[in-house]
């Protein structure tokens, strides 16, 4: 129940085109869904961040969108850039509150290539 | 601004060799600090988690161990490496609280022959 299902495992998209990766989670006691970006040799860093009260968050080309009843989310990133090329993690947690201290679980991420 | 340092970068120990990690974190107090480990190809797998100094939770039973002698220093350790202990590792702080956000630091590379 503490699992955060990622898909596809490898994205190739052309310059321009928009990358979608998608994520599934079983536990319904998630509040917090990141999508963290990672480059070779590098720690992750937060891309973006949604909470279940809102089905949609924007900033700049990326985009989350949050399905709720379907326990899924996913990341699009539109205008694809070379630059974009890396690994993508979404993760979920629970609120802090109880015994969780916020720890993350992780999907096992998405090798995207963006070809230019 | 906060920052998270760890070190070495690399690293590369023999089997049965003795390791240890730092990590610290400048610009907070009492920060939730993490260890994560990320096989080649493959996701985040936590660790150890501290809430507080001599505070250590463990996630994954291993070989491994972690302690926080001062707030901001988290550091991991093992007294007879294995070669399955090959891997980047990873460092995140969190607010105190737990809230929800986690930054990593530049991780280390760990081989072991």
């Amino acid at each position: 129940q503490q699992q955060v299902k990622q898909s596809p495992q490898s994205l190739i998209v052309q310059k321009g085109g928009i990358s979608i990766i998608n994520c599934a989670y079983e536990n319904t006691a998630f509040d917090y869904f990141p999508w963290y970006q990672q480059f070779p040799g590098k720690g992750p860093a937060l891309l973006i961040a949604i909470r279940p009260d809102v089905s949609e968050k924007k900033e700049g080309r990326f985009t989350i969108s949050f399905n709720k009843s379907a326990k899924q989310f996913s990341l699009h990133i539109m205008d694809s850039q070379p630059g974009d090329s890396a690994t993508y993690f979404c993760a979920a947690s629970k609120n802090a509150g109880g015994t969780s201290y916020g720890k993350l679980t992780f999907g096992q991420g998405t090798i995207l290539t963006v070809h230019p | 601004s906060q920052t998270i340092h760890q070190w070495p970068a690399t690293l590369v120990q023999p089997v049965g060799s003795p390791l240890s990690l730092e990590c610290t974190v400048e610009g907070t107090s009492n920060p939730n600090l993490y260890w994560y480990r990320q096989a080649a190809g493959r996701g985040l797998q936590l660790l150890f988690y501290s809430v507080g100094i001599g505070q250590i939770s463990s996630e994954v039973p291993q070989n491994l161990s972690a302690s926080r002698p001062q707030d901001r220093q988290f550091i991991l350790s093992s007294k007879k490496l294995l070669l399955s202990d090959s891997g980047f590792y990873l460092c995140a702080w969190s607010v105190w609280a737990g809230l929800d956000t986690q930054y990593f630091g530049p991780g280390t590379r760990l081989t072991v022959l």
